[in-house]
């Protein structure tokens, strides 16, 4: 049990394009979803926390415009990468809690590799 | 703030040798620690866990125990396998009633050799 997916794993696209990275969690429900953005060599920076039905709330130094999450339901959130950049290369993870206010776990998906050429 | 800092990669060992990865942490109160595990290509997986001083987590053969005197959540294992090389997240989570965010170390990245 407890299976995030993502997708799609990799992804490659133009300049100025946008990407959209879907995760879902596939056996529970997840009100609490989390966005990780990992560097080469580098911890999992969390880039935003969202909440089912209301809007996600961002950690300092990310761009709310830029990097647009969406969690319509209990099973889904999107994070779309508006006119994407080569600088938003990388390695895109979610991950998935079951509940808003315990010490459960996060689920982690497979993560998405998005390449902006 | 919180932060996590373990010991720089890559660690290289022969199969069966006995690992440690080193973590020290600086959280106010008694966060929850945990060690993740990212096998190639795959997502991260909880692979042990702490939620007070003392505590000792074990899976798979890694062990970890919590140590509040010294800020600590040392990775152990007494006999790597090839199927061990993986890269390796120390985290924590802050203590306190509806707190579920995650603060990752940078990862170390192991691999084991025949």
């Amino acid at each position: 049990g407890a299976v995030v997916s993502q997708h799609p794993s990799r992804v490659i696209c133009k300049s100025g394009t946008s990407v959209k990275i879907e995760c879902r969690s596939l056996d529970f429900q997840a009100t609490t979803m989390f966005w990780y953005r990992q560097f080469p060599k580098k911890s999992l920076m969390l880039m935003a926390t969202s909440n089912e039905g209301s809007k996600a709330t961002y950690e300092q130094g990310v761009e709310k415009d830029k990097f647009l999450i969406n969690h319509a339901s209990l099973t889904l959130s999107t994070l779309t990468v508006t006119s994407a950049h080569p600088e938003d290369s990388s390695f895109y993870i979610c991950s998935a809690s079951p509940e808003p206010s315990s010490y459960n776990e996060q689920f982690f998906g497979p993560g998405t590799r998005l390449t902006v050429l | 703030g919180d932060s996590v800092t373990q010991m720089e990669g890559p660690v290289t060992l022969s199969e069966e040798a006995f690992l440690t990865i080193n973590c020290t942490y600086t959280a106010t109160g008694y966060p929850s620690l945990f060690w993740y595990v990212q096998y190639p290509g795959e997502g991260l997986q909880l692979l042990l866990k702490a939620t007070k001083a003392d505590d000792k987590g074990s899976n798979k053969g890694f062990e970890a125990t919590y140590r509040k005197e010294t800020t600590s959540f040392h990775l152990e294992k007494g006999s790597v396998q090839v199927s061990d090389s993986a890269v390796y997240f120390c985290a924590l989570r802050s203590a306190g009633a509806g707190s579920y965010q995650l603060t990752f170390g940078k990862g170390t990245k192991l691999s084991v050799i025949p």
